[in-house]
C-alpha cells in the first residue's frame, strides 16, 4: 500500500518557469490538501480540496493553483516560480467521517527557486 | 498571529525519562487537536490527538492533556527511547468546520542513550 506519493522528490527552478507538483493518493480518500514548510514557520496550507471537482484556497494560496479531476491525484502548479516558494512542499489525504480524521503525509517534495 | 504555538524549538532529554512538549493555542474554537511526528525528509506521521470533550488520552508510551480554561496541551512521552528524536508538530482544527488545519512551529526532540 503506497499511500500518499509525491513526485518529484527534489527540483531546482529558475525564476518565472512553471511547473507542477505531482500527489496520487491510493487510499480513495476525499480530502486532500497541499501544505509548506519553512525553517522556523510549521506546515501552512496552500489548497485543499474535499472531493474530486471541488477545492478552495488555504492560508497562502498565492502564486499557485490546484485542481482534482478524479479521487486520486492533486497536483499543485506553480505558474511563474519565485524565490519566495523555494520550500519544502507535502501533499495529505485524510478519509470521510469528520475533520478530526487524521491525515496521511507524503515524504515531501524539496523546491529550490534560483 | 499565530494561533497554535510551541514555544520551545528544542529540547532535550535522557532515555528513559519523561519527555514534555507544549504547545498553546489562542482560538478558543477549536475543538479537535492532534500531534505529528517527524522524522527527516520524511512528511509527518500522526501520533495521537484528543476531543475538547476530553482532557486525556492515552496510546502506550503517549499521553496528551488538554487544559481548556488555559488552552494548553501537552504531549508527554514516557518511557522515551533515542527513536523519538523527531520533530513534533502539535495542530488544531475545528471540528466540522472547513479542512483548515493549523499546525504550530513544532518542537526538536532529541533523546540521548
Amino acid at each position: 500500500n503506497a499511500g500518499v506519493t509525491q513526485t518529484p522528490k527534489f527540483q531546482v527552478l529558475k525564476t518565472g518557469q512553471s511547473m507542477t507538483l505531482q500527489c496520487a493518493q491510493d487510499m480513495n480518500h476525499e480530502y486532500m490538501s497541499w501544505y509548506r514548510q519553512d525553517p522556523g514557520m510549521g506546515l501552512r496550507l496552500i489548497h485543499y480540496s474535499v472531493g474530486a471537482g471541488i477545492t478552495d484556497q488555504g492560508e497562502v494560496p498565492n502564486g499557485y493553483n490546484v485542481s482534482r479531476s478524479t479521487t486520486e491525484d492533486f497536483p499543485l502548479r506553480l505558474l511563474s516560480a519565485a524565490p519566495s516558494q523555494t520550500s519544502v512542499y507535502f501533499c495529505a489525504s485524510r478519509d470521510k467521517g469528520g475533520s478530526n480524521q487524521p491525515q496521511h503525509f507524503g515524504d515531501g517534495t524539496r523546491l529550490s527557486i534560483l | 498571529d499565530q494561533q497554535v504555538k510551541q514555544n520551545s524549538p528544542s529540547l532535550s532529554v535522557q532515555e528513559g525519562r519523561i519527555s514534555i512538549l507544549n504547545c498553546d493555542y489562542t482560538n478558543s474554537m477549536f475543538d479537535y487537536f492532534l500531534w505529528y511526528k517527524k522524522y527527516p525528509a520524511e512528511g509527518p506521521t500522526f501520533l495521537i490527538s484528543i476531543s475538547s470533550i476530553k482532557d486525556k488520552n492515552e496510546d502506550g508510551r503517549f499521553t496528551v492533556f488538554l487544559n481548556k480554561s488555559a488552552k494548553h496541551l501537552s504531549l508527554h512521552i514516557v518511557p522515551s527511547q533515542p527513536g523519538d528524536s523527531a520533530v513534533y508538530f502539535c495542530a488544531a482544527i475545528i471540528k466540522g468546520g472547513s479542512e483548515k488545519l493549523v499546525f504550530g512551529k513544532g518542537t526538536k526532540l532529541t533523546v540521548n542513550p
